[in-house]
């Protein structure tokens, strides 16, 4: 079984800053199958990239997916207030959907 | 664009069994070409995926919670179920109905907290 890992636990930054999130797998996995969700509280995940890299439908361009093998990031450029929540990555696999334990950001 | 609404008690006691219901609307399962998941959240906790179902009837669940895990469909209600059955309190959370056309989650209910005590 594949197990994600992300870092850091907690991201505290300010409006206007860059973002940069990890997520590692303990195998190398296709990046087709590495996906980031966007969580906010009280709400259910929305998908924001799939394939590491493409965004999702109406997913604004200050948000940005790279990585290949065991390495993936999460980048968003300028933070937004709305963009304050917790962020997961997961992997699709032979055990179908797992998902790393995510990352709050939150403001500074 | 595909819409999902979980249904089902809010509280379930110890040793029963927690069945939840999931509306679709905006889409037909019976169309194929997705899966249909169930996902839980302990409270404050992160995502954990408890199984899917196609519209075929075939399934696939989390082995972690295989032996008490069942997923169904019904095509000519549009809606798919979960049945976990023996919970325990560590089987509160938050349980989400989602869909996606196999490899990612495009599409999630809003979720519907589910209790176990007596």
């Amino acid at each position: 079984e594949i197990v994600l890992t992300q870092s850091p636990g907690t991201l505290s930054l300010s409006p206007g800053e860059r973002a940069t999130l990890s997520c590692r797998t303990s195998q190398s996995v296709d990046s087709s199958y590495l996906a980031w969700y966007q969580q906010k509280p009280g709400q259910a995940p929305r998908l924001l990239i799939y394939g590491a890299s493409t965004r999702a439908t109406g997913v604004p361009d200050r948000f940005s997916g790279s990585g290949s093998g065991t390495d993936f990031t999460l980048t968003i450029s300028r933070l937004e207030p709305e963009d304050f929540a917790v962020y997961y990555c997961q992997q699709y696999g032979s055990s179908r959907f797992t998902f790393g334990p995510g990352t709050k950001v939150d403001i500074k | 664009q595909v819409q999902l609404q979980e249904s089902g008690p809010g509280l379930v006691k110890p040793s029963q069994t927690l069945s939840l219901t999931c509306n679709v609307s905006g889409g037909s399962i019976s169309s194929g070409g997705y899966y249909w998941s169930w996902i839980r959240q302990h409270p404050g906790k992160g995502l954990e995926w408890i199984g899917d179902i196609y519209f075929s009837g075939t399934t696939y669940y989390n082995p972690s919670l295989k032996s008490r895990v069942t997923i169904s469909v019904d095509t000519s209600e549009n809606q798919f179920s979960l049945k976990l059955s023996s919970v325990t309190a560590a089987d509160t959370a938050v349980y989400y109905c989602a869909t996606g056309p196999t490899v990612t989650l495009d599409y999630w209910g809003q979720g519907t907290l589910v209790a176990v005590s007596s």
